[in-house]
Formats: C-alpha cells, sequence, structure tokens
C-alpha cells in the first residue's frame, strides 16, 4: 500500500526547534516531489514547503522561510522538516504530501504545540 | 501573491446538487485541485487539474473553471459528502503553492 507517515510532533517553547519526518512506503519515493502542509486548530489548510525529487528544487512560504529547512534522504525513502525557531504561530497538525502534478497521497499528520 | 476566495459554507439537501466556487484572478492560468477533508482525518483529493478525477473518487464530484472561477459540483450529494473543500493551485508568479479559505459543505 502507498503510505506516509509524519513523526517528530510534539511540545516545544517558543523559540525552540523539532524536526520532523515523513517515511514513505509503497511507491517509488525518489519519482516523486514532496511538500509538507500545515493546519492550525480550527484553521484551513496552509501549503509550508515543497522539494523536488532531487531536491534540486525547494519552495517555502513567506511565513516559514528563513526558519525552517525541508530536506529529503532517497535512500532511506524519507523527507524532513527541520523547524527553528518556533512561535505559537507555529502551532499546527504538519502533514506530508506526495506530489503528482497535485497531492494525491497524504500522511496522517503529527501535531506540534508551541506553548511556554 | 494569489488568494483563492471560497464561500465559507454551502447548505445542500441529500440528493441534490451542491457547487463549491474558487475564485482568483490568475486561475485561468493554472491547474487547480480539490480536496475534500472530513473532521479529524488528513485531506483526501476528489479533483485534480480543473476536472480529472482520481480513482476511487465517485462521479458524482466534477470540477470545472470559467473565466476567474473553478467550481467543484457534487452530485446527487450523500450524508457522507459532509466535509470541508478546498481548492489549490500553483502561483508561478511566486513560486508557492496557494489553498482556498475552505467551503464547508453541510448536509441538510
Amino acid at each position: 500500500d502507498v503510505q506516509l507517515v509524519e513523526s517528530g510532533g510534539g511540545l516545544v517553547k517558543p523559540g525552540g526547534s523539532l524536526r520532523l519526518s515523513c517515511a514513505a512506503s509503497g511507491f517509488g519515493f525518489s519519482r516523486y516531489a514532496m511538500n509538507w502542509v500545515r493546519q492550525a486548530p480550527g484553521k484551513g489548510l496552509e501549503w509550508v514547503s515543497s522539494i523536488s525529487s532531487s531536491s534540486t528544487y525547494i519552495y517555502y512560504a513567506d511565513s516559514v522561510k528563513g526558519r525552517f529547512t525541508i530536506s529529503r534522504d532517497n535512500a532511506k525513502n524519507s523527507m524532513y522538516l527541520q523547524m527553528d525557531g518556533l512561535s505559537v504561530e507555529d502551532t499546527a497538525i504538519y502533514y506530508c504530501a506526495r506530489d503528482k502534478t497535485s497531492m494525491d497521497v497524504w500522511g496522517n499528520g503529527t501535531r506540534v504545540t508551541v506553548s511556554s | 501573491s494569489s488568494v483563492l476566495t471560497q464561500p465559507p459554507s454551502v447548505s445542500v439537501a441529500p440528493g441534490q446538487t451542491a457547487s463549491i466556487t474558487c475564485g482568483e484572478n490568475n486561475i485561468g492560468d493554472n491547474s487547480v485541485h480539490w480536496y475534500q477533508q472530513k473532521p479529524g482525518q488528513a485531506p483526501v483529493l476528489v479533483v485534480f487539474d480543473d476536472s480529472s478525477r482520481p480513482s476511487g473518487i465517485p462521479e458524482r464530484f466534477s470540477g470545472s473553471k470559467s473565466g476567474n472561477t473553478a467550481t467543484l459540483t457534487i452530485s446527487r450529494v450523500e450524508a457522507g459528502d459532509e466535509a470541508d473543500y478546498y481548492c489549490k493551485m500553483w502561483d508561478s508568479s511566486s513560486d508557492h503553492y496557494v489553498f482556498g479559505t475552505g467551503t464547508k459543505v453541510t448536509v441538510l
């Protein structure tokens, strides 16, 4: 089965850091671009970052640029999101999603809470 | 950057048709995708590239685009269609994905 599983979420203080992981299985991970999308409590979907299949192209939302770093390891079928300088506004469920023209496969998300 | 505007809510009786709009000035130049999200669940792709349906999505779900507006139409609405729906497109002027503001579909 095609599957994405996020991990690494948790409770962190403002200014702190977290590293999220997205483990892929059931498809040729190295052939696909990947994305991070987040959803704050009670709010809509917000695109965070995208990375091309070979990491050549990387894009960030303005709200996270300079604080978050997306990366991937095709040998490990995994994608990562290093989040530094976290603020309460970063509190959300973070989803990883495969990009095949559109975001056609999503993980179940990992919850990040930024609070003092 | 682009803003995709959707109506906050749409109410529809079972068996009727629900139409959800998604408006933006440059939408005609970009492919639009639609996602369904039920409470506590991850989003699910229901329409891609304006009007194509992924395998497993009922034919009741269809997409179209005209001028500056894309539309998701749900025909013969069922109780299980009650969810939030989001449009999305790639804004090539900013190299950003943009999600719509979201529409809550309520089945009466």
